[in-house]
């Protein structure tokens, strides 16, 4: 089974700059999470995702971050504008269980490795 | 507030045993996962614990007492490529993943 992919691998940008980063979940997860993971630190949940409706975006910064799941599947995080505090690791999730049904294993894509000059 | 604490490093040799501690206050507990992350990769899932007692998988082993609050994950005959930080999380009563900051095991030969 093809894995969580997330694209880019890589983004340099300057301060005040927007970028958005894409991940496509395992088929048929519904539950997908971005994390937001500063080096040294565990992951940071900023938003979870079940089906198409938000569950938790408590620790996402509204005034800069945004992310949507349109269609249940794909999902986009868009950083606008960028502070230099952003560059971290965002990684992307899925699981096939969500909050009310229970817990399940949590799949990662590889990340995207986000460097704010 | 919700914690959990883990060694920042740790350091071990090559084909000894090592034990990573965890222990944690949350609102609630409805589980326990431990992850391994390689530098510059995506955490990978080693195991859940939602009992108290022993889980053994292969060369590793995750432990659990939920009235302590606290986990260990032991690793055997430990490898080279062991080399990796080693996350604990927890699962609070909302069945948000709660997760440490990781401890950064270093093998040596």
């Amino acid at each position: 089974e093809a894995g969580v992919a997330q694209s880019p691998r890589y983004k340099i940008i300057e301060k005040r700059q927007s970028v958005a980063f894409w991940c496509n979940p395992i088929s048929g997860h519904a539950t997908l999470y971005w994390y937001q993971q500063i080096l040294g630190q565990g992951p940071k949940l900023l938003i979870q995702f079940q089906n198409n409706g938000v569950v938790d975006d408590s620790q996402l910064p509204k005034d800069r971050f945004s992310a949507e799941r349109l269609k249940g599947v794909d999902s986009t995080l868009k950083i606008q504008p960028a502070k230099l505090e952003d560059s971290a690791v965002y990684l992307c999730a899925s699981s096939s269980q969500g909050t009310v049904e229970g817990y399940n294993e949590q799949f990662f894509g590889p990340g995207t490795r986000l460097t704010v000059l | 507030g919700q914690n959990i604490d883990q060694p920042t490093e740790m350091t071990a040799t090559e084909g000894a045993i090592v034990q990573i501690n965890c222990t944690y206050q949350t609102s609630g507990f409805n589980g326990l996962f431990w992850y391994q992350q390689h530098a510059g990769e995506a955490p990978t899932f080693l195991s859940y614990n939602v009992l108290d007692g022993l889980e053994e998988k292969g060369r590793f082993s995750s432990f659990l007492s939920r009235s302590k609050g606290y986990s260990y994950l032991l690793l055997k005959e430990l490898q080279m490529k062991d080399s990796a930080s080693y996350l604990c999380a927890v699962i609070d009563s909302n069945y948000q993943l709660i997760w440490g900051a990781g401890t950064k095991l270093i093998i040596k030969p």
